[in-house]
């Protein structure tokens, strides 16, 4: 089954600076790949999702790229503010289901 | 219909005690996952249905779990002679294909003392 490993597990930024989270994934068959923020006590938020026919998406400050050869995404925060700071999981979707990440606590910093 | 919805929200209950958790996905997606979620890590998957057929079950998923969805709609996760090793949050998620992302729950809350 599929397998999606994340990192760094922890990070933390200068407000305004840049922020990236790298994932990669064990299924080539995957096809759905999307990012997910958690804040505390509150239930995972989809901010962003990208499909294997595309290598890169970016909606506002938030950009998600795809490598399909090296199964490897990537979620890229720019101009980061204090509201980023929560839990954001990678994911993939092999089969019917999706399989996380085990998720990286975001920081920033004053 | 606002959202995927989940009761209880909070659920203490001794060991050994069984437990039954209830899902109401948006009205209109036939598919519904069940996932559940420990502190400092991601959501795991457990089970799911499309329309009122368990489709996949996870082996996290022991004899002591059962899921169903009786009529397409609502579901239910009993959990059975609870342990401590179950206190988790407990994560519902609808979708309708061919639209690939979830909506997610506000989760139970499960401490098993």
């Amino acid at each position: 089954g599929e397998n999606v490993e994340q990192h760094p597990s922890t990070l933390s930024v200068q407000e305004g600076d840049s922020a990236v989270i790298k994932c990669t994934y064990s299924d080539s068959a995957s096809n759905y790949f999307p990012w997910y923020k958690q804040e505390l006590g509150k239930r995972p938020q989809l901010i962003i999702d990208i499909r294997s026919n595309v290598g890169e998406k970016k909606d506002q400050r938030i950009a998600v790229t795809l490598n399909k050869t090296a199964k490897h995404f990537s979620l890229h925060i720019t101009e980061t503010q204090p509201e980023d700071s929560a839990v954001y999981f990678c994911a993939a979707k092999g089969d019917d289901k999706i399989i996380f990440g085990k998720g990286t606590r975001l920081h920033i910093l004053p | 219909d606002t959202g995927v919805s989940q009761d209880p929200r909070h659920k203490i209950t001794k060991r050994g005690q069984n437990v039954t958790f209830r899902c109401d996905p948006i009205s209109e997606h036939n598919r519904l996952y069940w996932y559940r979620q420990t502190l400092g890590q991601g959501p795991e998957f457990l089970t799911y249905f499309q329309n009122e057929a368990q489709l996949e079950k996870s082996r996290l998923l022991s004899d002591r779990f059962s899921a169903e969805r009786p009529k397409g709609s609502f579901s239910t996760l009993e959990i059975q002679r609870t342990e401590q090793g179950d206190s988790a949050m407990y994560l519902c998620a609808s979708s309708l294909p061919p639209v690939y992302g979830y909506t997610f729950g506000s989760g139970t809350r499960l401490t098993v003392v």
